[in-house]
């Protein structure tokens, strides 16, 4: 099992959508969790950090699983501007980031 | 959040020069910074761990001789890219950690090489 999944997408959304990714993550003492954004030949962006008790940023909005070992993030009222690649970011320790390998949203006007 | 730079953001270079590239963290002290190669469609993948004032950690598969890094100081890593290949053409991507918390990292804007 690879150590962080997602599905690739692409998510094709109407503007105003809500949407949601899932990411799973193979080492149970993984310790952070983070979600990044990623725009066609640009650098990763922290969106968000994921905390066990979930939180939430304006339209976005992320949970921790510990239990099933997953982390998702759901965007509301979808925006053209949130088109890009989103990371799902696992840190088992105090070891560098493991990515997933993003899953690609589209939202069409 | 905090900042990192990196320098060049794009370089152009003939086959068997050496490219350095520069990331510095702008707001923070970063004790340990990470290099990642990402070419395109492709997932970011880690080169090496860049650690203040001692060598760095390399990834299975990355040559330490080819891919020389420098952390010279607790804000500036370098990545050396040395007799570059058109192969090497990619895009380079460095971060660096805060070091407490949870150990957020933050990116450069990256460096797009390509090697003719």
């Amino acid at each position: 099992r690879k150590e962080v999944e997602q599905d690739p997408g692409p998510f094709n959304v109407p503007e105003g959508a809500t949407v949601a990714f899932n990411c799973t993550y193979s080492n149970s003492a993984s310790q952070s969790f983070f979600w990044y954004r990623q725009d066609c030949r640009k650098e990763p962006k922290l969106l968000m950090s994921v905390y066990s008790s979930g939180n939430e940023d304006g339209r976005f909005t992320a949970q921790l699983n510990r239990a099933s070992q997953y982390i998702s993030l759901l965007i509301r009222d979808s925006k053209l501007s949130d088109s890009a690649t989103y990371l799902c970011v696992v840190i088992p320790g105090n070891t560098p980031l493991v990515f997933g390998k993003g899953t690609r949203l589209s939202v069409i006007a | 959040g905090a900042v990192v730079s990196q320098h060049p953001s794009w370089v152009i270079c003939k086959s068997g020069t050496s490219v350095k590239i520069e990331c510095r963290s702008l707001d923070f002290q970063a004790t340990t910074m990470f290099w990642y190669r990402q070419f395109p469609k492709q997932s970011l993948m880690l080169m090496a761990t860049s650690n203040e004032g001692s060598k760095a950690t390399y990834e299975q598969g990355v040559e330490k001789d080819k891919f020389l890094i420098n952390h010279a100081s607790l804000t500036l890593s370098t990545l050396t890219v040395t007799s570059a290949h058109p192969e090497d053409s990619s895009f380079y991507i460095c971060s660096a950690r805060v070091p407490q918390g949870i150990y957020e990292q933050y990116f450069g804007p990256g460096t797009r090489l390509t090697v003719t």
